[in-house]
């Protein structure tokens, strides 16, 4: 039972110009979540977090969104560039299941010179 | 800055042999997590480790085992390997084991099992 969603596999934006990724989850005892981003033959990447007494969090060119009535969360970036590329996965936790993680599929993201 | 390091970054065994992986945090970092990423597959947790103890435990089969040892590193073992073992298995760590303690990751162990 796939507990965190990322219902697009791939993405491909042009450079200079905002990417936008998605993510949905069902569980609503979920209070926690990050963004992380992966290169081939690499681990994953913490990129940024929210938790969920916010519904924005800002970091650089990375915005994360929370919608936690709709169990849905993004990712901006803006601008985009091309290292931007790789493969990015959100993960959720809750109070309730300690410090496990759950993440989605990933979403491959290709930024076009 | 020093990062996870996971040893061997790769490993080729067979069916029903036994295979270690190891697990060294990031200085200081007292969490250690494991997750297997099957191939097209999302991370899945297999089991943390919070000051040398058990603190969480995933979808880990019981033909696998881990610990912590007294400087903070982990192993996690397998025994009788199958097929459906290869994957690729990522180790995290952290200061501290509660939500919201950001888990920094390994490059991770390829395992192909023949």
């Amino acid at each position: 039972d796939q507990q965190v969603k990322q219902n697009s596999p791939s993405l491909s934006v042009q450079e200079g110009r905002i990417s936008i990724l998605n993510c949905d989850y069902t569980n609503s005892m979920f209070d926690y979540f990050l963004w992380y981003k992966k290169y081939p033959a690499e681990g994953p990447t913490f990129l940024i977090s929210i938790s969920s007494i916010k519904d924005k969090n800002e970091d650089g060119r990375f915005t994360v969104f929370l919608n936690k009535s709709a169990k849905h969360l993004s990712l901006h970036i803006v601008p985009s560039q091309p290292g931007d590329s790789a493969v990015y996965f959100c993960a959720a936790s809750a109070l309730d299941t300690g410090n496990q993680f759950y993440f989605g599929t990933g979403t491959s993201l290709t930024v076009i010179p | 800055a020093a990062g996870v390091i996971q040893s061997p970054r790769h490993l080729i065994k067979e069916k029903r042999e036994t295979a270690t992986l190891k697990c060294y945090p990031i200085p200081r970092h007292d969490t250690v997590y494991w997750y297997q990423q099957g191939p097209g597959q999302d991370p899945q947790f297999l089991i943390s480790f919070y000051e040398k103890m058990q603190s969480d435990k995933g979808s880990i089969p019981d033909r696998f085992s881990a610990q912590q040892f007294s400087d903070y590193h982990s192993e996690l073992n397998m025994s009788s390997l199958e097929l459906g073992d290869s994957a690729l298995y990522f180790c995290a760590s952290s200061f501290g084991a509660g939500v919201g303690d950001t888990q920094y990751f390994g490059p991770g162990t390829r395992l192909t099992v023949l």
